[in-house]
């Protein structure tokens, strides 16, 4: 099984650039890596998505290397508003049978 | 908002009985999940429907059991509850079937809390 681990918390102050990995060892081959936020008592919200090397939005960029066995979220000059929890999503096939794994989230806080 | 509605937003119920949890899907999209978020146990998949069928399925517990009617709304029936269902259940939808890809990206509604007793 996909087994998805991410840094439990990290800290950082507004302004600055975050990046946060997830490990990844055993994801399903044509699939992408999503990233979510989540905040409180809300479902996770789509950040961004991609298969490898870089890709960027309006709001994020991810980085996956070329044996896929991870992937980092960089949210460049965080806010406030950013302080959540940051998940990883990918897939995984287990005995032929596919599941959706979230990675194990990372609690993320802005301070000011 | 996303697009996708669950109801009730909130249920309290007992130990050994049985709730029903509602998902209406985003229009156009064909693909209904279910996850589990407890405290200790994170975001879990639960199990997929697409178009009706079911397409993948997680760790879920036989006392639970889902079904997408043809409207592609969806429901999670869960029964003789324990304490340890105590959770946040959602519901996710997606235009396609099964993987992740561009055209499978998954909105989340705002999700069902369920406290048993």
């Amino acid at each position: 099984l996909a087994k998805t681990t991410q840094p439990i918390s990290m800290d950082s102050y507004e302004g600055q650039e975050v990046n946060i990995t997830c490990s990844h060892n055993n994801i399903a081959t044509n699939d992408y890596i999503t990233w979510y936020q989540q905040f409180p008592s809300q479902g996770p919200r789509f950040i961004i998505q991609g298969y490898k090397t870089k890709v960027t939005n309006e709001v994020a960029s991810l980085f996956i290397p070329a044996d896929r066995k991870s992937s980092t979220l960089s949210l460049p000059r965080v806010s406030l508003s950013d302080t959540a929890v940051y998940y990883c999503l990918v897939g995984d096939i287990e005995s032929g049978t596919y599941k959706y794994i979230f990675g194990t989230g990372t609690r993320l806080k802005v301070l000011a | 908002d996303s697009g996708v509605t669950q109801t009730p937003k909130h249920l309290i119920t007992a130990t050994g009985q049985r709730v029903t949890l509602r998902c209406s899907p985003r229009s156009g999209d064909l693909s209904v999940y279910w996850y589990q978020q407890s405290l200790d146990q994170g975001l879990q998949f639960l199990i997929q429907y697409y178009n009706g069928e079911e397409r993948a399925k997680g760790n879920i517990l036989e006392r639970f059991s889902a079904q997408q009617f043809p409207d592609l709304h969806s429901e999670l029936n869960l029964s003789s509850l324990e304490l340890g269902d105590s959770a946040l259940y959602f519901c996710a939808s997606s235009l396609s079937g099964q993987g992740i890809g561009i055209y499978n990206e998954q909105f989340f509604g705002p999700g069902t809390r369920l406290t048993v007793l």
